[in-house]
């Protein structure tokens, strides 16, 4: 069974601080990818990575950025916390080889992060 | 610029009887879609996929039809169940290589008993 897992279920913090939120794949993925879920807008991704230490843009990846120093562990920063990034993180991870359906992403529980 | 869209927010339907998600998309390349099933306080679980190459995909209770010239695809679910009550997104990905997917807004769905 694929696991993904997220290192925190709620987080509160104040405007201004660094923020780490931690993704943990148990089944050997090559691709991992972050999103933000928010109402009316659905799920948008913030960045992806194919490899350790590879990244790429999402479609939001502006007060974002990310860190893949393990194949299994992707990490989202938010530098400077701000009241507009409130919102629900979810994690997912992928395999990038094989037929077409084993592209299928699987999710973490999500983040619920409040910016006061 | 949304290049997937689900335009209803919300769906009731009475329990046993036939529930209909759409899903809209504009983007010609897009040849593989999904749908996830999203429960609150929980990451989205995969539910059906197609490809383009086919229209029509059945799992169980579930049915997903696609019309590539419409550009539009659609999720049955046939019986509703109290327990499939959650948010529906439907994405899609090109192949591009990217192994990207392009999300819905989602659609609330509530089957009352």
């Amino acid at each position: 069974d694929v696991k993904v897992t997220q290192s925190s279920r709620y987080l509160v913090k104040r405007t201004g601080e660094k923020v780490f939120l931690e993704c943990v794949q148990d089944m050997d993925h090559e691709n991992m990818f972050w999103y933000r879920q928010d109402p009316g807008l659905g799920l948008r991704l913030i960045y992806f990575s194919y490899d350790v230490k590879m990244k790429e843009k999402g479609d939001i990846p502006e007060g974002y950025s990310v860190s893949r120093e393990k194949k299994e562990r992707f990490s989202l920063i938010l530098e400077s916390a701000s009241t507009n990034q409130t919102s629900m993180y979810l994690c997912a991870s992928s395999h990038a080889s094989g037929v077409r359906s084993s592209y299928e992403q699987y999710f973490g529980p999500g983040t619920r992060l409040t910016v006061t | 610029d949304q290049q997937v869209k689900q335009n209803s927010p919300s769906l009731s339907v009475q329990e046993g009887r036939i529930s209909i998600l759409n899903c809209d998309y504009t983007n010609s390349m897009f040849d593989y879609f999904l749908w996830y099933k999203k429960y609150p306080a929980e990451g989205p679980t995969f539910l059906i996929s197609i490809s383009s190459i086919k229209d029509k995909n059945e799992d169980g209770r579930f049915t997903v039809f696609l019309n590539k010239s419409a550009k539009h695809l659609s999720l049955h679910i046939v019986p509703s169940q109290p327990g499939d009550s959650a948010v529906y997104f439907c994405a899609a990905s090109a192949s591009d290589g990217t192994y990207k997917y392009i999300f819905g807004t989602g659609t609330r769905l509530k089957v009352l008993a």
